[in-house]
């Protein structure tokens, strides 16, 4: 079975510095998807990135990047010049190539102090 | 991207009584899935929603506790059953459109059993 797993419970960062949130996963498919989410208090799971384990390229969405090392099964988040809004939980997550359900981390607080 | 409603957005039950859960999507689906997550815990797939058939369901969740209906490919309803306090979560409704897309999210139902 695939597990996920943040290690972080919790992170702050000042302002307009960088933070990375960190996420191991296990599993035996060579194929699968990678995602980080975003739940601020609203409630709303919000996706942030994606990544496909069949591609080398780490992913980037303008602040937001990963680093995914396939070998070391892991998919660490960078957020840089970070803002007051990305304050939030985050959630690493999982689904094989099937589609169907995700396999959530136990998420990270991230906090974004002014 | 899909578009989801999902009511009611937050109710307080009364123990031994059901709520039913409404998640609407603006284009038809394949799959839908409900997610349990607990106070300040990570989401878990309760079960699957299959169009036409009965649900699917994870370890731990069973039929009786957490009927599902799902009539049509865009919508789904969870009831929550006999209703205890160890029930208050939220409850999320998400869609995937195929295997390749993330999953979206409904803004998720905040339950408080009393």
């Amino acid at each position: 079975a695939q597990t996920v797993t943040q290690s972080q419970p919790e992170m702050s960062v000042q302002e307009a510095e960088t933070v990375t949130l960190s996420c191991t996963y296990d599993t035996s498919e060579s194929n699968y998807y990678l995602f980080w989410y975003k739940q601020p208090p609203s409630r709303q799971m919000i996706l942030v990135i994606r990544q496909e384990a069949y591609k080398q390229q780490n992913a980037t969405e303008n602040r937001f990047s990963v680093n995914f090392q396939k070998a070391a099964k892991s998919f660490s988040l960078k957020i840089s010049d970070s803002q007051l809004g990305d304050t939030a939980m985050y959630f690493c997550a999982f689904r094989n190539d099937q589609g169907g359900k995700l396999i959530f981390g136990q998420g990270t607080e991230l906090s974004v102090k002014p | 991207s899909a578009v989801i409603s999902q009511k009611p957005s937050r109710d307080i039950c009364q123990r031994g009584t059901s709520l039913t859960i409404q998640c609407q999507v603006d284009s038809q689906v394949t799959m839908m899935f409900w997610y349990r997550q607990q106070p300040g815990q990570s989401l878990t797939l309760i079960a699957t929603a299959n169009q036409g058939s009965e649900a699917t369901y994870e370890s731990g969740f069973v039929i009786d506790k957490f009927p599902i209906s799902r009539p049509n490919l865009t919508f789904s309803t969870l009831t929550v059953s006999n209703m205890s306090p160890e029930d208050s979560s939220i409850y999320l409704c998400s869609v995937d459109r195929d295997r390749n897309t993330e999953a979206f999210f409904g803004q998720g139902t905040r339950l408080t059993v009393v």
